[in-house]
């Protein structure tokens, strides 16, 4: 297996750009998460989707965020407008529930850096 | 209070000594527990889950799980140079019967360095 799939793997954009980071899942998982890691505040869960459907949005900072995730095989994490303070790392990570395993598997993340 | 806290570090141990990560949640009814490791630019991959009160063993790895006193540790035996790395303690705050599977709440990391 491939594993999880992020795109880009670095972004350099300016203040008020959008920014789309992207995520494929290992097959057949039906979890999927978003999170975000910086130096100051550590990882940080964004938002978690089970079979599409988003359970969790509590941890998206603002409304300038928003996440689909129109199959299970791809999600995408949106920022718009996007501001210096943006910069982090986003993860996408997924995971198989119903096996009394919770591991989550990370993808490579997405080095974003708003300028 | 934190909702899971770890100790700062960064910890430097020497190579074949025991390394000692601890953790502590604040969510008395937690249920599942983790550690996760990540080198440096990479992404964090799981060593250890533990669920019940005791200790539970994987090669050098140990997890040792206390929720009375709410806190979960990690020993590495033997450690190597290649286990330098931020180590994670991650808990899923949901109670007995609760339906926030797989919602991770993350410690900062302890840095780990073994030196030869």
């Amino acid at each position: 297996d491939a594993g999880v799939i992020q795109s880009p793997r670095h972004e350099v954009t300016e203040m008020g750009q959008e920014v789309t980071l992207r995520c494929k899942p290992i097959s057949g998982h039906d979890y999927l998460f978003w999170y975000r890691q910086t130096m100051m505040r550590g990882l940080e869960l964004l938002i978690y989707f089970n079979n599409n459907v988003p359970i969790d949005d509590s941890g998206m900072p603002e409304d300038r965020f928003s996440a689909k995730m129109p199959n299970a095989s791809f999600s995408t994490l949106k920022i718009q407008p996007s501001e210096p303070r943006d910069s982090a790392v986003y993860f996408c990570a997924s995971s198989l529930a119903g096996t009394g395993d919770e591991t989550q598997y990370f993808g490579p993340g997405t080095r974003l850096l708003v300028l | 209070q934190k909702e899971v806290e770890q100790n700062s570090g960064p910890l430097s141990v020497p190579e074949g000594a025991i390394a000692s990560l601890n953790c502590t949640y604040s969510d008395r009814g937690s249920q599942s527990f983790f550690w996760y490791r990540q080198y440096s630019g990479k992404s964090p991959e799981l060593i250890m889950s533990i669920y019940s009160n005791g200790d539970k063993e994987d090669g050098r790895f140990t997890a040792q799980l206390n929720k009375a006193s709410q806190y979960v540790s990690l020993l590495i035996r033997d450690s190597q140079p290649s286990d330098s790395a931020t180590y994670l303690c991650a808990v899923n705050p949901r109670h007995a019967g609760g339906t926030s599977y797989g919602k991770l709440t993350f410690g900062q990391g302890t840095i780990l360095t073994v030196h030869p």
